[in-house]
């Protein structure tokens, strides 16, 4: 258990669905991220958010939009996917960005295993 | 730029048997090095961390040195269980510039 939570844990969707995916970290941290991982792919990072201000955008298609209503919930809203986009989608935390110190390190939740047909 | 390099996988021993999983990195100052593991079905926990050259992280019986002098990071064990079968993926990050590098992991199937 490390305190960032994801839910659901599994979504199957058709390609003309809206879905969401939820996720809450009870750690107190500033900041927090969704990355994608897809089979034999390194993970991407997709979103960074920090104070609830979305500091990082990795290019990513308008299909994914991020929602960060405040510091401890992370929403990643779903609409017209592709198969492609089929993965399993991780969301971390950590105390912020722009912390200095050395060592500090994300937490990551179980992640939402997204199927798209 | 920053970023990891991992032994590719899948690696596959038996049961007893002594581990290594390379890690190699280049980066702009200097970093923090992680390993995290991710067990089938989950996402990814942090295995053990170093800060600084000569550091070493170990957890759960895993070892890793900070070597500055070589870039590396080798995650070693000595004698891996069938519970050790997981992804485990090398990390790096530089002070004051999250997020994490990642490397692209690498599976370890232990069997008895």
């Amino acid at each position: 258990e490390t305190g960032v939570t994801q839910t659901p844990r599994h979504l199957v969707m058709g390609m003309t669905n809206k879905k969401s995916l939820k996720c809450e970290q009870h750690l107190g941290h500033n900041a927090m991220y969704w990355y994608k991982q897809s089979a034999k792919k390194p993970l991407e990072l997709m979103f960074v958010y920090n104070f609830k201000e979305q500091t990082e955008n990795n290019s990513v298609p308008s299909r994914f939009s991020p929602e960060c209503p405040n510091s401890s919930h992370l929403f990643l809203h779903l609409h017209t996917l592709q198969p492609e986009d089929s993965a399993l989608y991780l969301c971390a935390s950590s105390q912020d960005i722009l912390r200095g110190h050395l060592g500090d390190t994300q937490y990551f939740g179980p992640g939402t295993r997204l199927t798209v047909l | 730029g920053n970023s990891v390099t991992q032994m590719e996988g899948p690696v596959t021993l038996s049961e007893e048997a002594f581990l290594t999983i390379n890690c190699t990195y280049t980066a702009t100052g200097y970093p923090s090095l992680f390993w995290y593991v991710q067990y089938p079905g989950e996402g990814l926990q942090l295995l053990l961390k170093a800060t600084k050259a000569d550091d070493k992280g170990s957890n759960k019986g895993f070892e890793a040195t900070y070597r500055k002098e070589t870039t590396s990071f080798h995650l070693e064990k000595g004698s891996v269980q069938v519970s050790d079968s997981a992804v485990y993926f090398c990390a790096l990050n530089v002070a004051g510039n999250t997020p994490l590098v990642f490397g692209k992991g690498t599976r370890l199937s232990v069997i008895a």
